[in-house]
């Protein structure tokens, strides 16, 4: 089965600086992949998500970067605010066929003003 | 509704009791996950539903897991004879098929005691 690890496990920038997380993935034939958002306590939140048929996009400060061939995707955050310190998780799944959503460990991210 | 409900939020029981947890998916959804989170983990998958019937349940850790979704809609996710290694948040996340922007619930946090 599918197996995403995530890297830093804990990641502390300052304000106005970028952030970049690491997830590699086991299986080829995940094609979907989002990143999720979670606040201390709160429910896990989409905040941006790619498909194997590209390589990037961006959603303003946020962007996400794959790598097929090296079965790797990266979150940036640039410009980073203290409302970004969260904890980020990556996942990976194979849209049309089981479905379900492998998540990585997550990285505590902490922005100092 | 606006957004996936689960209810209870907050579930204390003795060893050995059985509990049964509820998700009520954002309305139309016909995809809905259950997961589960412990303390500093990313969400651990347990089961997956595409309408009244599990696509896959490979996730559930052993027979006293158990889940249904028998409208196709609200889904209940019942543990026998509860141990306090099943102690997590459990949440629930839906789509309108497969992992494609799948939204989670608040959860449910049990404790066993």
């Amino acid at each position: 089965g599918e197996n995403v690890e995530q890297h830093p496990s804990t990641l502390s920038v300052q304000e106005g600086d970028s952030a970049v997380i690491k997830c590699t993935y086991s299986d080829s034939a995940s094609n979907y992949f989002p990143w999720y958002k979670q606040e201390l306590g709160k429910r896990p939140q989409l905040i941006i998500d790619i498909r194997s048929n590209v390589g990037e996009k961006k959603d303003q400060r946020i962007a996400v970067t794959l790598n097929k061939t090296a079965k790797h995707f990266s979150l940036h955050i640039t410009e980073t605010q203290p409302e970004d310190s969260a904890v980020y998780f990556c996942a990976a799944s194979t849209v049309g066929s089981q479905g379900n959503l492998i998540f990585g460990k997550g990285t505590k991210l902490s922005v100092k003003p | 509704g606006a957004g996936v409900s689960q209810t209870p939020s907050n579930k204390v029981t003795e060893k050995g009791k059985y509990v049964e947890l509820r998700c009520d998916p954002i309305s139309g959804h016909t995809a809905l996950y259950w997961y589960r989170q412990s303390l500093g983990q990313g969400p651990e998958f347990l089961i997956y539903f595409q309408g009244t019937g599990a696509a896959d349940d490979s996730g559930l850790p052993n027979d006293r897991f158990f889940a249904v979704r028998p409208e196709g809609s609200v889904s209940t996710l019942k543990i026998q004879r509860t141990e306090r290694g099943d102690s997590a948040v459990y949440l629930c996340a839906s789509s309108f098929g497969g992992p494609i922007e799948a939204f989670f619930g608040q959860g449910t946090r049990l404790t066993v005691v």
